[in-house]
């Protein structure tokens, strides 16, 4: 099994709405990602875990709360979003860091707040 | 923040021909990597080539990387309308452990 499966595929909130964002992979990879991306942009990297524990936060507003429960899944939590944050979130995996090695998408939620 | 530039940012061809996309980043790296983004969909990743590397080869695609001029390439033998998609390059900086940062992307569009 070499997916990273995400769900919802489409989520549609009101900025007071609470919303989560799931993801899960059965690699055994020991490192999850969330990634931002806006139209014709790149992915632009949120956070980062290795081994469960918060590694990377790229000072995200506080509004996007991570949560990894365990290795095999990671939660994005939405709370009071801007109309801004409308974006594709993806999540990806790898085996491990440092030195990044092939990062595992999924294919993302596209998510837009109203 | 963006580690890479990418050119051409848009490219279109027909069938048959070769499709040849660069990559310049910035600061030292363990690896760079390309993938590839379907509209709307999660990225694949391609090839990975890393810094003792100058060239590296998978099926159609050929990968080369000049660590002097921090610069990389990538091209597509003989495209296919399949791949049309975006390509990006991504680096893996030394002093940034963790952190793969993207490229703009160059927009590829294979017409039969």
């Amino acid at each position: 099994d070499t997916e990273v499966t995400q769900t919802p595929k489409h989520l549609v909130m009101g900025m007071t709405n609470k919303k989560s964002l799931k993801c899960e992979q059965h690699m055994g990879h020991r490192a999850m990602y969330w990634y931002k991306q806006k139209a014709k942009k790149p992915p632009e990297l949120m956070f980062v875990y290795s081994y469960e524990k918060l590694s990377i936060n790229e000072s995200v507003p506080s509004r996007f709360s991570p949560e990894c429960p365990n290795s095999s899944l990671l939660n994005l939590h939405l709370h009071a979003l801007q109309p801004e944050d409308s974006a594709l979130y993806l999540c990806a995996s790898s085996h491990s860091i440092p030195g990044v090695e092939k990062l595992f998408f999924g294919s993302g939620t596209q998510l837009s707040v109203l | 923040s963006q580690q890479g530039e990418e050119d051409p940012q848009a490219l279109s061809i027909q069938e048959g021909e070769n499709a040849t996309m660069n990559c310049s980043y910035k600061t030292s790296i363990n690896n760079l990597q390309w993938y590839r983004q379907n509209s709307g969909r999660g990225l694949v990743h391609l090839i990975l080539i890393r810094s003792n590397e100058r060239e590296k080869h998978s099926g159609r695609l050929r990968v080369t990387l000049d660590t002097s001029k921090k610069s990389s390439s990538l091209l597509i033998t003989a495209s296919r309308a399949a791949d049309t998609a975006s390509y990006f390059c991504a680096t893996a900086p030394t002093d940034s452990w963790g952190k793969l940062q993207f490229g703009a992307g160059t927009q590829v569009v294979v017409t039969p």
